[in-house]
């Protein structure tokens, strides 16, 4: 099994919309991230967790928000998705020290129409 | 602004020819330094990493090494295959394990 999975896998959906991307790791890491992929820019960090109760806004985090419900569980919403939220979206989760590798999910693909 | 900096592509090259793609990076102190890969249609996969200077970070037969004083990581292979077709990915963290990515360099190998 995975170890970071996430649901869905494909998503279309309409401008104004309500969405929520989910994220669930086995790795038993505290440390959780949202990233956006987008072609030409690479990845950019939304939103990042140090634990349960930390939350920190990332490069771009305006026009999302998340919820870290548990350590194993991290989700992004789109409180009114717009057409330029088209994108791969990832989650990742890493251990606690400096220099740990990030492990990633299987992307999320959102197309907002 | 972003502070890793990578070759642009695409890279198209013969089956056993040698790779090159470079990746520089701006930072304060000693970040750690990452190659991913990312497969059609999967997410990203650590390739190797290294976490001071002169480390030498090696996997399936790419290795990069990080190069303090010019400030660059640049991943090498000797000889590639159709099976590297790939985008590849430079990355560094900071001290709070916050990564930044470069760009992608999207690696077409044919027979």
């Amino acid at each position: 099994d995975a170890d970071v999975t996430q649901t869905p896998r494909n998503r279309i959906t309409k401008t104004g919309k309500r969405i929520m991307l989910e994220c669930s790791q086995t790795k038993g890491h505290d440390r959780m991230y949202w990233y956006r992929q987008d072609p030409g820019l690479g990845l950019r960090l939304i939103y990042y967790s140090f634990d349960v109760k930390d939350i920190n806004k990332g490069e771009i985090s305006d026009g999302y928000s998340v919820s870290r419900q548990a350590q194993a569980k991290f989700s992004l919403s789109l409180e009114s998705a717009i057409p330029n939220q088209t994108a791969l979206y990832f989650c990742a989760t890493s251990g606690p020290m400096t220099g740990e590798t990030q492990y990633f999910g299987p992307g999320t693909r959102l197309l907002v129409l | 602004g972003n502070s890793v900096t990578q070759m642009e592509g695409p890279v198209t090259l013969s089956e056993e020819a040698f790779l090159t793609i470079n990746c520089t990076y701006t930072a304060t102190g000693y970040p750690s330094l990452f190659w991913y890969v990312q497969y059609p249609g999967e997410g990203l996969q650590l390739l190797l990493k290294a976490t001071k200077a002169d480390d030498k970070g090696s996997n399936k037969g790419f290795e990069a090494t990080y190069r303090k004083e010019t400030t660059s990581f640049h991943l090498e292979k000797g000889s590639v295959q159709v099976s590297d077709s790939a985008v590849y990915f430079c990355a560094r963290s900071n001290t709070g394990n916050q990564f930044y990515f470069g760009t992608g360099t999207s690696l077409t190998v044919i027979p």
